[in-house]
């Protein structure tokens, strides 16, 4: 069992639609980080939630942490081609590792 | 940008051959990190670096040795090469030293095939 499921694996939708993604855990984070990774590219950090409950927002896109801080999701509205990527979860496990979920690809056709 | 170069960008080599991976830094940040990112199992961490000489294993380091002589460089060597490292690699730093909330800027990848 992963620490970190994501789901769906794979999305692919219309340019203009909205969006949701989910990072899910048996096991309470401190924080959760969201990352995008375009294709042959490394992952670039989007954001950070701390707190349980918290919403952040980037531009289109909507970050929440979940009251318990087991679990995020993140909300693309009228979604762009440019928003096309690998969409990574992930938590500090330890001192010094960062774990991540198997990720979100995403495909915005236009 | 984070300042992060990765060398060589691709490589193709036989097993049981020696390969060596650079991962260049311009912003001296203490802790420097190798990934490797493979289908259906996302990143995961192979070793990792908090200053010059000192390095820890992470979840997948059997197989892979590491080196850092110089803050700003920090190499991954795989003494012989197996088709089981095909993979593409990832160096990143902790802009923030190594922060509770462990934030990683990432290098562009290192794509290496064995075969």
């Amino acid at each position: 069992t992963q620490l970190l499921e994501q789901s769906p694996q794979f999305l692919s939708i219309q340019e203009g639609e909205n969006l949701t993604v989910y990072c899910n855990s048996s096991s309470v984070f401190s924080s959760l980080q969201w990352y995008r990774q375009e294709p042959g590219e490394g992952p670039v950090l989007l954001v950070t939630v701390v707190t349980g409950g918290e919403v952040k927002k980037l531009k289109r896109l909507t970050f929440q942490f979940g009251d318990a801080r087991k679990d995020s999701s993140l909300h693309i509205t009228a979604a762009q081609p440019g928003d096309t990527g690998l969409y990574l979860c992930a938590t500090q496990t330890g001192a010094n590792n960062l774990f991540f979920g198997t990720g979100t690809r995403l495909t915005v056709i236009p | 940008d984070a300042g992060i170069t990765q060398s060589p960008r691709h490589k193709v080599t036989e097993t049981g051959t020696p390969v060596t991976l650079r991962c260049h830094q311009t912003e001296n940040h203490r802790y420097m990190y190798w990934y490797r990112q493979d289908p259906g199992h996302g990143l995961r961490l192979i070793h990792y670096s908090y200053g010059v000489k000192d390095t820890d294993k992470g979840e997948v380091s059997d197989g892979y040795s590491v080196s850092r002589s110089k803050t700003e460089d920090f190499l991954l060597t795989l003494e012989s090469a197996t088709s089981s490292q095909t993979s593409v690699y990832f160096c990143a730093i902790s802009v923030a030293g190594g922060s509770t909330t462990g934030e990683l800027f990432f290098g562009e990848g290192s794509r290496l095939t064995v075969l």
